[in-house]
């Protein structure tokens, strides 16, 4: 599985545009690359996912250059309640038969201010 | 259905007791796996049930450790004669298990303390 990299931690105004960025210079061909979202003791959740480009959903964007060598989590206007901390995974999703194991880092936790 | 639950949500027990956590997964999804997480540090794969058959174990899972899915629904965790060293929070989280989508799907964690 190959190893990740991502700032231990950061801070942000209300409002303001959040981008996190994760690299993995050892990405395989079938990698993907995930994120999760962890407030305190609660479970990760699922933010998004991507293999290359730009992906966005309602909550996040994910920016992956062409290299795939390192990814970049933009989070729109964040609010008191992102406050949380951010794992970058790299996964090959078609596991067939095997398991889809997650490897956490310790991600980057993020505060927002007021 | 609204997502994974795990019970109790805090444990606290004398070193050499044995604990048991239930994991109740998102109905209909067959992948089940179990994590620990200790504090300032990410989650880390301890096993994986793929329905009822247990596949995968990490070395981390000490023969102290045993877990189950009988019927490929809810999942056991026992911890036998706890240690100091066993208190995190044990996560379990469940996947459909169709090769589209992996996505796991975390329930919200059982604290244990070991005194």
């Amino acid at each position: 599985l190959a190893k990740t990299t991502q700032p231990i931690s950061m801070d942000s105004y209300e409002g303001q545009e959040v981008n996190i960025t994760c690299s993995h210079n050892n990405i395989a061909t079938n990698d993907y690359i995930t994120w999760y979202q962890q407030f305190p003791s609660q479970g990760p959740r699922f933010i998004i996912q991507g293999y290359k480009t730009k992906v966005t959903n309602e909550v996040a964007s994910l920016f992956i250059p062409a290299d795939r060598k390192s990814s970049t989590l933009s989070l729109p206007r964040v609010s008191l309640s992102d406050t949380a901390v951010y794992y970058c995974l790299v996964g090959d999703k078609d596991s067939g038969a095997g398991s889809y194991q997650l490897t956490f880092g310790k991600g980057t936790k993020l505060s927002v201010i007021p | 259905d609204t997502g994974v639950s795990q019970n109790p949500r805090h444990k606290i027990t004398k070193r050499g007791q044995n604990v048991t956590f239930r994991c109740d997964p998102i109905s209909e999804h067959n992948r089940l796996y179990w994590y620990r997480q200790t504090l300032g540090q990410g989650p880390e794969f301890l096993t994986y049930f793929q329905n009822e058959a247990q596949l995968e174990k990490s070395r981390l899972l000490s023969d102290r450790f045993s877990a189950e899915r009988p019927k490929g629904s809810f999942s056991t965790l026992e911890i036998q004669r706890t240690e100091q060293g066993d208190s995190a929070m044990y996560l379990c989280a469940s996947s459909p298990g169709v090769d589209v989508d992996e996505t796991q799907y975390f329930g919200p964690g059982t604290r244990l303390l070991v005194l």
